[in-house]
């Protein structure tokens, strides 16, 4: 099974700041990683997937980069509003699908 | 729209089964497949398996194989997940999800979730 690591665990950052949240993969997964942003009570939704495109409706503060096993997730200038848990998710060598462990975003 | 809409709340004793439904309107349903993922309580995010809505091809997580059953209703357009021999750690919320592709892959709407718990 893929082992996908996502670090930090956790991060507390001000409005307006450049966020980055990283996830390794145990082997190489090419491009076949998504983001997703989960907030409390509600279902993750979809804002990058195959590593760097950005889902219709998306704002772009939100991006994404990186192939093989090392990815990487940005929020350009954080807003309130961005406050959630995000993971990552591979879909490479199935079955299992996995994701990230999450990575908790607050604002300090 | 494209709409995915869950059945409500369960309570099980350890033991029995449980089936949760996904009713999916706004698109074509055959053309899409159908992902469930589960939440443990302050927990993460775990996928549980995919079915296909144009042929019913399935993919399940090893860990879950034998206990959990995924169908599709193509007349009403409603997916099932159904999980047998229920414990304590499968309390979670079950949430089902649009699937990109011809396999398990991209997530693009998801259902609003479904608490399921189990406890004696």
């Amino acid at each position: 099974d893929i082992q996908m690591t996502q670090s930090p665990s956790s991060l507390s950052a001000s409005v307006g700041d450049r966020v980055t949240i990283t996830c390794q993969a145990s082997q190489d997964i090419s491009n076949y990683l998504n983001w997703y942003q989960q907030k409390p009570g509600k279902a993750p939704k979809l804002l990058i997937y195959d590593a760097s495109y950005l889902e219709t409706g998306v704002p772009s503060r939100f991006s994404g980069s990186g192939s093989g096993t090392d990815f990487t997730f940005t929020i350009s200038s954080l807003q309130p509003e961005d406050i959630a848990t995000y993971y990552c998710q591979e879909y490479d060598n199935l079955p299992p699908l996995t994701f990230g462990g999450g990575t908790k975003v607050e604002i300090k | 729209q494209v709409q995915l809409v869950q059945s409500g709340a369960e309570v099980k004793e350890p033991g029995a089964s449980v089936k949760v439904s996904c009713k999916t309107s706004g698109y074509s349903f055959t053309s899409y497949g159908i992902t469930w993922v589960r939440q443990a309580p302050g927990q993460g995010l775990e996928w549980m398996g995919w079915i296909s809505a144009y042929n019913d091809n399935t993919n399940y997580a090893q860990k879950l194989q034998g206990r959990v059953t995924l169908t599709t209703d193509t007349s009403t357009n409603t997916a099932y997940m159904e999980l047998r021999s229920l414990r304590s750690d499968d309390t979670a919320v079950y949430y089902c999800a649009r699937d990109l592709s011809f396999s398990p892959s991209i997530f693009d709407y998801w259902g609003q979730g479904t608490l399921v718990t189990v406890s004696s």
